[in-house]
Order: structure tokens, then C-alpha cells, then sequence
């Protein structure tokens, strides 16, 4: 089945420094990415909507300049996180649809553990 | 907002059926309804999704009312490595946004 990859699993940074976390669809074009952050025990919040080739769309009190998202191909999203900060410590997670039609189910990453220290 | 309610968790038997309610009272008549589960610090596996029919797969089994303002998802034996959150969502039209609700914590009792 169709199959998304994150990269990286895990990662620890120093305050400060900015993170980039890869999200690839591996068998499948996507034109629509979506990324997500998720404290312990909580749902999934959206951050962004990605389009290819064009500006992600930011949710309401996500900072763009602080969460720079690049989709420049149909099979590649990063989202770089800059300046990182204790409070940037979350589960990131990535997903990706197959096609423009309802009927299509939405794939997700496995996830990206960002601990900022 | 999310458009979907589910119950905080539920346990089950192993063994047993478990069977997981979903209410999406605003739901439109395009609009699928979905379900994913998520297992400790990994990313939400597909499991089922439909539009109006009920359908089965391997995995699961999904009962949508005839008014489709709710859904089951059935787990029909259900065993230890079913213990996730689950969660139900509506696909809105292609390029809109895809909120998560809360979920359910199914836990699975031996």
C-alpha cells in the first residue's frame, strides 16, 4: 500500500538551532501534505496545509516565520523548524493524499520525536 | 472543530468484538467518514473509510447509519495489539483541512 516516510524518527537539538524533518511519499505523487504536532495524550493538531508548488496555509497561531514549510515536489514537504526552543519539544507528524478525490485515503509518517534541550 | 464525538476510551475483552461508536451529526452528503488508530508514539494507521454502504475489510468493519449522522467501527476479535487510540474523522472536499477529534483509548483486557 501506499507508503509515507518521515525522516527523521527522533531527534535532539540545543536551543537555538533550527531542525529539519523530511516527509516523502514513496509510491504515490502527493499534492497535498499536512503536518501536525501532537503533545502526550492529545489528539493530533493541524499546523499547516501544504499544496505543491505553492505557500503552505497556516493554522490559526502557527507561527510561518518559525515553521518554514517547503513543498517543492509532488513526493517531497519539509518542515523546518527555526530557532528552536524547549517549547517546540513535540511529536511531529506528516500525511499525504494520493489524489484530489474524497475516496482516497490520507497516509501519515511515523512521526518525528523533536526534543529541544 | 472537529465534526466528530467519540467516547474518551473503552475497554474490551480479547477476544471479544469491540465495537466503537462515532457521532458526526453535521456530516455533508459528500463527505466520507474515516478511521484511523494511533499506537504509542507512532503515526495514524489507515484501517477503513465509506460513504454511505457499510464496508469490510481485513482489519475492521464500518457501520454507518442510514441517516449517516453516526458510524460503528467493528473490531471483530479483538486481541492485545488492538490497544490504540482511535480515531474517526470526516473527509471534507479535496485541499481542506483534516481536523482530528480526541479519540477513543480502546484498551484491550486480557
Amino acid at each position: 500500500g501506499a507508503v509515507v516516510s518521515q525522516h527523521p524518527s527522533r531527534v535532539i537539538c540545543k536551543s537555538g538551532t533550527s531542525v529539519k524533518i523530511e516527509c516523502r511519499s514513496l509510491d504515490f505523487q502527493a499534492t497535498t501534505m499536512f503536518w501536525y504536532r501532537q503533545f502526550p495524550k492529545q489528539s493530533l493538531m493541524l499546523m499547516a496545509t501544504s499544496n505543491e508548488g505553492s505557500k503552505a496555509t497556516y493554522e490559526q497561531g502557527v507561527e510561518k516565520d518559525k515553521f518554514l514549510i517547503n513543498h517543492a515536489s509532488l513526493t517531497l514537504s519539509t518542515l523546518t523548524v527555526t530557532s528552536a526552543h524547549p517549547e517546540d519539544s513535540s511529536f511531529y507528524i506528516c500525511s499525504a493524499s494520493s489524489g484530489q478525490i474524497q475516496n482516497s485515503p490520507l497516509h501519515f509518517g511515523n512521526g518525528t520525536r523533536l526534543t529541544v534541550t | 472543530d472537529a465534526k466528530t464525538t467519540q467516547p474518551p476510551s473503552m475497554d474490551c475483552a480479547e477476544g471479544r468484538a469491540a465495537n466503537l461508536p462515532c457521532n458526526h451529526s453535521t456530516i455533508s452528503g459528500n463527505e466520507y467518514v474515516y478511521w484511523y488508530r494511533q499506537i504509542h508514539s507512532q503515526g495514524p494507521q489507515y484501517i477503513i473509510h465509506g460513504l454511505k454502504n457499510n464496508e469490510t475489510n481485513e482489519m475492521a468493519s464500518l457501520i454507518i447509519t442510514e441517516d449517516r449522522k453516526s458510524s460503528t467501527l467493528i473490531l471483530p476479535h479483538a486481541t492485545l495489539r488492538d490497544t490504540a487510540v482511535y480515531y474517526c474523522i470526516v473527509r471534507p472536499p479535496p485541499g481542506d483541512k483534516i481536523i482530528f477529534g480526541k479519540g477513543t483509548r480502546l484498551h484491550i483486557l486480557p
